[in-house]
């Protein structure tokens, strides 16, 4: 079974530059994650998605950060413009479903980002 | 608001020798728990969850931990490290938000087998 595939692997922008990441979840998987992983830090949720919603986006920078998953497959993160705290990795995760139930979440090897 | 503590953010450790990396919650609901690890350039991989039922949980690599509620406490311990387990480690907890799961994550504890 393939895993969560994340492009790119690497990234070095300069600041007020723009970027976009991509993520493909696991096959049927119905639910996909973003999260920011700073040094030294753990994961923190960006966004949620269940299908091509938006469950949860509470700490998602939306005056710089945006995320679409059209088609419930696939998604795509975007930061414009970047700024020098941006620099991290960003993991995609998924799961097959949302819910009150635990469902396993799988995980990308990630996007390192370099704000210069 | 749940969050999570690990109280070692870097741990030496000789190869065969015993080790623990400690983890606290706080949440005022019932919660599920896990280990994550995280290998250089790669992503997060699960190495045991706590759902219910007994305390001890056994994972992958011959890693374990028990879960303590009256101390909220979710302790992983190998008996025996090997130099492979050099790794980041990650404590997370899962409680509801609105309708669904969500995952916080500790700080990581960095474990470092020597020769």
């Amino acid at each position: 079974e393939a895993g969560v595939a994340q492009s790119p692997r690497y990234k070095i922008i300069e600041k007020r530059q723009s970027v976009a990441f991509w993520c493909n979840p696991i096959s049927g998987h119905a639910t996909l994650y973003w999260y920011q992983q700073i040094l030294g830090q753990g994961p923190k949720l960006l966004i949620q998605f269940q299908n091509n919603g938006v469950v949860d986006d509470s700490q998602l920078p939306k005056d710089r950060f945006s995320a679409e998953r059209l088609k419930g497959v696939d998604s795509t993160l975007k930061i414009q413009p970047a700024k020098l705290e941006d620099s991290a990795v960003y993991l995609c995760a998924s799961s097959l479903v949302a819910g009150t139930a635990y469902n396993e979440q799988f995980f990308g090897p990630g996007t390192r980002l370099t704000v210069l | 608001a749940q969050s999570v503590t690990q109280l070692d953010s870097q741990v030496p450790v000789f190869e065969e020798a015993p080790v623990e990396l400690r983890c606290n919650y706080s949440s005022s609901v019932s919660v599920y728990l896990f280990w994550y690890v995280q290998y250089p350039n790669q992503g997060l991989q699960l190495l045991l969850k706590y759902l219910s039922g007994s305390t001890l949980v056994k994972g992958i690599n011959g890693f374990e931990a028990e879960f303590n509620k009256s101390q909220t406490s979710f302790h992983l311990r190998k008996p025996s490290v090997h130099i492979s387990d050099t790794a980041e480690y990650f404590c997370a907890v899962s409680t509801l938000s609105g309708s669904a799961r969500q995952l916080t994550f500790g700080s990581g504890t960095q474990l470092t087998v020597l020769p």
